[in-house]
């Protein structure tokens, strides 16, 4: 079965510092994608980025980058200089067989002080 | 981008009532949308798949006679929790992806605050 793992139950870091937030996962689909998606207090789903399982090329959108790793099932996300607003959970969310079905890690809860 | 609404946002019932939650791409069709379930503090946790025009194929573990979803239209599907119990009391999230050539990126909608007394 399709499983991820969001190591970090929660993190706290200090205004303008750089976070990564980890993700691995298990699937047995040969091609899918990767998604990152941010849940503020309000409870609506942010969306941040996609990544394509045949696409290894790392970038930089912004504050956010990403790692991707497909020998080692790991899906990392970087926000460089966080900001207070950054405060949130963040759930890694690879497709599970059709592409358009999503399974969600267990979230990080990021929480960046003044 | 695109839209995707439900209704109600909150809603409180009593023990034993049914209660509708609806989900509305706004400006685009859905052949498919998801129904999500959220307890407090966890994870989303896929509930069932809704199929335009066809029956809905429910998750491992998912009553689909409790949790009836109608999916009439491109633009709409419902979820309906029946005999509501105290235990149902969750955030419910829809989604419904923009589907493209490429992977359809997926719209969630505000979510639904079911509490049931």
């Amino acid at each position: 079965a399709q499983k991820v793992t969001q190591a970090q139950t929660e993190i706290s870091v200090v205004e303008k510092e750089d976070v990564t937030l980890d993700c691995v996962y298990e699937t047995r689909d040969t091609t899918y994608y990767l998604f990152w998606y941010k849940q503020p207090p309000s409870g609506e789903l942010v969306f941040l980025i996609r990544r394509n399982s045949f696409d290894e090329q790392n970038e930089i959108s912004g504050r956010y980058s990403w790692n991707f790793q497909k020998s080692t099932s790991s899906f990392n996300f970087t926000i460089t200089a966080s900001q207070v607003v950054d405060s949130a959970v963040y759930f890694c969310a690879p497709s599970s067989g059709g592409y358009n079905k999503l399974i969600f890690g267990a979230g990080t809860r990021l929480a960046v002080h003044p | 981008g695109a839209v995707v609404s439900q209704h109600p946002s909150r809603v409180i019932c009593k023990s034993g009532t049914s209660v509708k939650i609806e989900c509305r791409s706004l400006d685009f069709q859905a052949t498919t949308m998801f129904w999500y379930r959220q307890f407090p503090k966890q994870s989303l946790m896929l509930m069932a798949t809704s199929n335009e025009g066809s029956k809905a194929t429910y998750e491992q573990g998912v009553e689909k006679d409790k949790f009836l979803i109608n999916h009439a239209s491109l633009t709409l599907s419902t979820l309906t929790v029946t005999s509501a119990h105290p235990e149902d009391s969750s955030f419910y999230i829809c989604s419904a992806p923009y589907e493209d050539r490429d992977f359809g990126e997926q719209f969630f909608g505000p979510g639904t605050r079911l509490t049931v007394l």
